[in-house]
């Protein structure tokens, strides 16, 4: 298995644009999980989804950001109007039902916004 | 609200020095807790310790988990500059597969 993918690699844009943020999760995994990463607040979880449907986006910062996964094998993550504060690195992580909980991570998108 | 957190937040050593790294918790419904070490990229899974398991060896690597003093630690025997990296903490508790991650130890390892 080629492991979870993400894209864009790295992100570049101006403060009031679009980004959209993709990830495909291992093949067979049932849960799909957003992270974002700064050096200020460590790994922070935005939203997970399970079977597709979102469980939990309480840690997603505001309505400016929207997360979907249309099926199984891939999910966005959106933000509009992106901000400076919204630089980051963006991870994807999936997991099966498992009691144990492994996750295993995405290489990341990181973002800069201008 | 779950809790996790790492300390020291960065250690600096030389080559062959041993380490240890910790990690306290505070979770409802405990399930799991993981190591992961963290370079240039992606977190990468080290160990799992569960309530079957709470003591995980593998090479110069191992861990230890007190269930009742809601604590784990990391120790690297011998290390080497290949361990320099973030090692992050994460907690399986309260619903689905979520994990609470605990800010990280910043390790560097001179030669």
């Amino acid at each position: 298995d080629a492991g979870v993918i993400q894209s864009p690699r790295h992100e570049v844009t101006e403060m009031g644009q679009e980004v959209t943020l993709r990830c495909k999760p291992i093949s067979g995994h049932d849960y799909l999980f957003w992270y974002r990463q700064t050096m200020m607040r460590g790994l922070e979880l935005l939203i997970y989804f399970n079977n597709n449907v979102p469980i939990d986006d309480s840690g997603m910062p505001e309505d400016r950001f929207s997360a979907k996964m249309p099926n199984a094998s891939f999910s966005t993550l959106k933000i509009q109007p992106s901000e400076p504060r919204d630089s980051a690195v963006y991870f994807c992580a999936s997991s099966l039902w498992d009691y144990n909980n492994e996750q295993f991570f995405g290489p990341g998108t990181r973002l800069t916004v201008l | 609200e779950d809790k996790v957190v790492q300390s020291p937040l960065s250690l600096v050593v030389h080559e062959g020095d041993t380490v240890t790294l910790n990690c306290s918790y505070e979770v409802t419904n405990f399930r799991s807790l993981l190591w992961y070490k963290q370079e240039k990229k992606a977190p990468t899974f080290l160990f799992m310790l569960t309530s079957s398991g709470i003591e995980k060896k593998s090479g110069r690597l191992s861990s230890i988990l007190d269930k009742k003093e809601l604590f784990s630690i990391l120790n690297i025997t011998a290390t080497q500059t290949g361990d320099s990296a973030i090692y992050l903490c994460a907690v399986g508790g309260r619903e689905g597969n979520m994990l609470t991650f605990g800010g990280g130890t910043r390790l560097m390892v001179k030669p």
